[in-house]
């Protein structure tokens, strides 16, 4: 089974600066889409950005890119110029094709953006 | 974007009782569906997936006669909550994949469901 690991509880950024949030995976699958997502308060789940593992080129989503390591199975999330609504839980997520490509989650980063 | 919409968004019941929740995909149809469950501060666990017109696969540890999904149309799937106790009180959500774009097709999520057992 896949498994995606989250390490970082909590994480806080200032207006305006830059944030990694970090996920890393294990998988045995070669072919797999990753993602990330964001849930604000209400709860709403919202595709922030996808990433096809056959694709080399990092996703880019105007200020959310990910650093995608596939030999160090790495796929980290960095948001820049941060905003005040940015707040939320992030999570990470995996699918491939022995699931039939649901989604199997992280536990989740909870991101504080202070003024 | 597509939109899934799941009704109700909140329900309180007493134990024992039987609860329905629906999710609807509005404008596509949406041959396989995903179950979510959350609890306060965690994770989406992955409950079971269901394809249209055929049984549910329930993952490892959930109970398909406790939780009964049925996915009788394109556009609609239903979790029944049977039997009812505090334990299964719960965030449910649901997510839907639009049949027209094949097996790696973009998820649309339900606003999810509150679901409180007294």
């Amino acid at each position: 089974a896949q498994t995606v690991t989250q390490s970082q509880p909590e994480m806080s950024v200032q207006e305006a600066e830059t944030v990694t949030l970090s996920c890393t995976y294990d998988t045995s699958e070669s072919d797999y889409y990753l993602f990330w997502y964001k849930q604000p308060p209400s709860r709403q789940m919202i595709l922030v950005i996808r990433q096809e593992a056959y694709k080399q080129q990092n996703a880019t989503e105007n200020r959310f890119s990910v650093n995608f390591q596939k030999a160090a199975k790495s796929f980290s999330l960095k948001i820049s110029d941060s905003q005040l609504g940015d707040a939320a839980m992030y999570f990470c997520a995996y699918a491939g094709v022995d699931s039939g490509y649901a989604l199997n989650f992280g536990k989740g980063t909870s991101l504080l953006v202070t003024p | 974007g597509a939109v899934v919409s799941q009704h109700p968004s909140w329900v309180i019941c007493k134990s024992g009782t039987s609860v329905k929740i629906e999710c609807r995909s509005l404008d596509f149809q949406a041959t396989t569906m995903f179950w979510y469950r959350q609890f306060p501060k965690q994770s989406l666990m992955l409950m079971a997936t269901s394809n249209e017109g055929s049984k549910a696969t329930y993952e490892q540890g959930v109970e398909k006669d406790k939780f009964l999904i049925n996915h009788a149309s394109l556009t609609l799937s239903t979790l029944t909550v049977t039997s009812a106790h505090p334990e299964d009180s719960s965030f449910y959500i649901c997510s839907a994949r639009d049949g027209g774009q094949g097996a790696t097709g973009e998820l649309f999520f339900g606003e999810g469901s509150r679901l409180t057992v007294l």
